[in-house]
């Protein structure tokens, strides 16, 4: 199957501070990437997608970039607060499969 | 609000019992997707259904079916249930391109 890996499994950051999570794919056709929140107990929530012909994208408070060439992607969520807490998969969606493939994702402890 | 609804928040089963998971979406999608999600392994595709009564094979579709004999249906058979299906699933359904997702289902075999 297609792989979509994620470089750290565990990410500790201060209340306040940035946070950067990232993802590799594998696949260059793909053509949509989603980021998802899972918390405790709950199934992943969407966060923010980005189409393949874009580089960045912003939200409220998170910006997800997409980097093309190294086939990379990130999510930056600015003045992380504790209800960030949770773990984040990226996902790529392969057209003509109109199907998703997850990384295994993050976990984002935030510390008060 | 999208709403994709699993029957069950927990499940206990015993080995060799044939088990039903249960998704139910309301927002009229085509697509929906059955995953299972284990520590350190992310979200793997079992099965995915693009129409009614139509199927595909995820990654890792041995020893589950399914079935989707109504669009906003789909239910994901454990035909003989065993302790390595021990896991989180989730459903999932989908138009064109964001996946919205279940509660989930945590089902232990013993």
């Amino acid at each position: 199957g297609e792989s979509v890996g994620l470089h750290l499994p565990t990410l500790s950051v201060q209340e306040g501070d940035n946070s950067i999570i990232n993802c590799a794919y594998s696949n260059s056709a793909s053509d949509y990437f989603i980021w998802y929140k899972q918390e405790s107990g709950k199934g992943p929530q969407f966060i923010i997608d980005i189409r393949s012909n874009m580089d960045k994208r912003q939200g409220q408070r998170v910006t997800v970039l997409l980097n093309k060439t190294v086939k990379h992607l990130s999510l930056q969520i600015a003045a992380t607060q504790p209800g960030d807490s949770a773990v984040y998969f990226c996902a790529e969606n392969i057209p003509h499969f109109n199907k998703f493939y997850f990384g295994s994702g993050t976990k984002l402890n935030v510390k008060p | 609000d999208v709403k994709v609804t699993q029957s069950s928040r927990y499940l206990v089963k015993r080995t060799g019992e044939k088990v039903f998971l249960e998704c139910v979406q309301d927002m009229d999608h085509e697509n929906m997707f059955w995953y299972r999600q284990d520590p350190g392994l992310g979200l793997r595709l079992i099965y995915f259904s693009y129409d009614v009564k139509m199927k595909e094979k995820g990654d890792i579709p041995e020893g589950y079916s399914v079935s989707r004999e109504k669009k906003e249906r789909f239910s994901l058979i454990l035909e003989s249930a065993s302790t390595n299906q021990t896991s989180m699933y989730l459903c999932a359904s989908s138009f064109l391109s964001e996946a919205f997702f279940g509660q989930g289902t945590r089902l232990t075999v013993v």
